[in-house]
């Protein structure tokens, strides 16, 4: 099936440091989502974006909705370990229930 | 309040045996997703219900593999017979209806077909 191209496929960083990761898509969507999943269970919503140009923050979280509406970005501010996991943006285009899934980025912090 | 609850948790079975994976979703969420995570392919979605009836089973890989949504509060995944290849994560998310809310995610069944 068709997906996001993600970016970074994997990250690893030491306690502290700021993160930086984005989604990017042929197509146009109208939401953008960003998952988060530990090992052994199911992806986890961190973040809903729904307009163009939208910025959110949920604590150290932050995410943007591009402007041209095929990518988005997520920063994660002063990493700690319980950050660790794969990330997963995901895309929704309008009248369409369906999601299209980003590949995953895996953030692992370096003691 | 609980979330998607899926079962069982871990499965093991024999090369052409039948497999029923089962969700039940949040409650008063009208839309249920099945997907499959392997490492090749990422997260794919196979089929999704709204109020019980199937909308697109685009996904599904092929006539081994069903699902049925007899109600609002169940679903069954079931792949019959069963190959190595269907080896995966499989995951049943839900949603309150409408295009703009959000799938949550059960904790995923990790199937293995020896």
């Amino acid at each position: 099936g068709q997906q996001l191209n993600q970016s970074p496929q994997s990250m690893f960083i030491q306690e502290g440091e700021d993160v930086s990761m984005n989604c990017t898509s042929s197509s146009i969507f109208n939401t953008w989502l960003w998952y988060k999943q530990d090992p052994g269970e199911g992806p986890v919503l961190l973040i809903a974006l729904y307009k163009a140009g939208e910025l959110t923050s949920n604590g150290r979280l932050t995410a943007q909705f591009g402007i041209t509406r095929k990518d988005s970005f997520l920063n994660i501010s002063a990493s700690i370990p319980s950050d660790v996991g794969i990330y997963f943006c995901a895309g929704r285009s309008r009248g369409n229930e369906k999601l299209t899934f980003g590949t995953g980025t895996r953030l692992t912090i370096i003691p | 309040d609980a979330g998607v609850i899926q079962s069982p948790r871990h499965e093991v079975t024999e090369m052409g045996q039948e497999v029923t994976l089962r969700c039940k979703p949040i409650s008063g969420h009208n839309s249920l997703f099945w997907y499959r995570q392997t490492m090749m392919r990422g997260l794919e979605l196979l089929i999704y219900f709204n109020n019980n009836v199937p909308i697109d089973d685009s996904g599904m890989p092929e006539d081994r593999f069903s699902a049925k949504m007899p109600n609002a509060s169940f679903s069954t995944l079931k792949i019959q017979p069963s190959e190595p290849r269907d080896s995966a994560v499989y995951f049943c998310a839900s949603s309150r209806a409408g295009i703009t809310d959000t799938q949550y995610f059960g904790p995923g069944t990790r199937l293995t077909v020896l």
